[in-house]
């Protein structure tokens, strides 16, 4: 079974400075993985999602995230913190044909 | 290029009551996903759907939720009777087609509270 996790419930952050999300997961196979966010009383947006290929790979809003298959990581990533970056963001991942299985979530907290 | 949109935003209604949720996906959408999504959890897949045919209800449960898409384009998802731990958020998702590669446009959802 496929299974991904975000071992941080909530992470804080100057406006500014970098910041990363953790995504860990678990695949028999070549994993599709994706990051959404969700702000307040909205629904989930698009960010960026790996499939093959390059294993950094450039989003909206100036994110970006590193497939890394040895410690099957998928790490979020921006090089500045904006106040408004400030959400809820989830991990997600499929393979084959299984359905898509999101993580329970990280709050960002971009303080400024 | 117009989003998915749902209706109603917010229900309340007492345990035992039904309720019905409507979606309509992106425009040229054949994929329509219905997920649940409980405070503090990400998003549970209920039912998919490839068209007007399901793909996927395997987390539905039967005994009180069901799902339509007749015409492949817009859908309802109906609860009847509802019970308290049926409160979540119930998001609506399309995407160009059952490839796992594709991303999924949502909703903004219908946040249901069950009294």
């Amino acid at each position: 079974a496929q299974s991904v996790a975000q071992p941080e419930d909530q992470v804080n952050v100057a406006e500014g400075n970098p910041l990363t999300v953790k995504c860990t997961y678990s695949v028999s196979g070549n994993p599709y993985l994706f990051w959404y966010v969700q702000y307040p009383n909205r629904g989930l947006q698009f960010l960026l999602k790996y499939i093959t290929g390059d294993n950094l790979v450039k989003g909206s809003y100036g994110f970006e995230a590193e497939f890394n298959k040895s410690q099957t990581s998928f790490h979020l990533k921006k090089p500045s913190a904006l106040v408004s970056d400030s959400a809820l963001y989830f991990c997600a991942v499929t393979w084959r044909n299984q359905k898509v299985t999101f993580g329970t979530g990280t709050k960002l907290q971009v303080i400024p | 290029e117009a989003g998915v949109a749902q209706s109603p935003r917010y229900k309340i209604i007492e345990k035992r009551q039904s309720v019905a949720f409507w979606c309509n996906p992106i425009s040229g959408h054949a994929t329509l996903y219905w997920y649940q999504q409980i405070l503090g959890q990400g998003p549970k897949l209920l039912i998919q759907f490839q068209n007007n045919g399901v793909v996927d209800d395997s987390q539905l449960p039967k005994d009180r939720f069901s799902a339509e898409r007749l015409k492949g384009v817009d859908s309802t998802l109906k609860i009847q009777p509802a019970k308290l731990e049926d409160s979540a958020v119930y998001l609506c998702a399309s995407s160009l087609d059952r490839g796992l590669r594709n991303e999924q446009f949502f909703g903004p959802g219908t946040r249901l509270t069950v009294l």
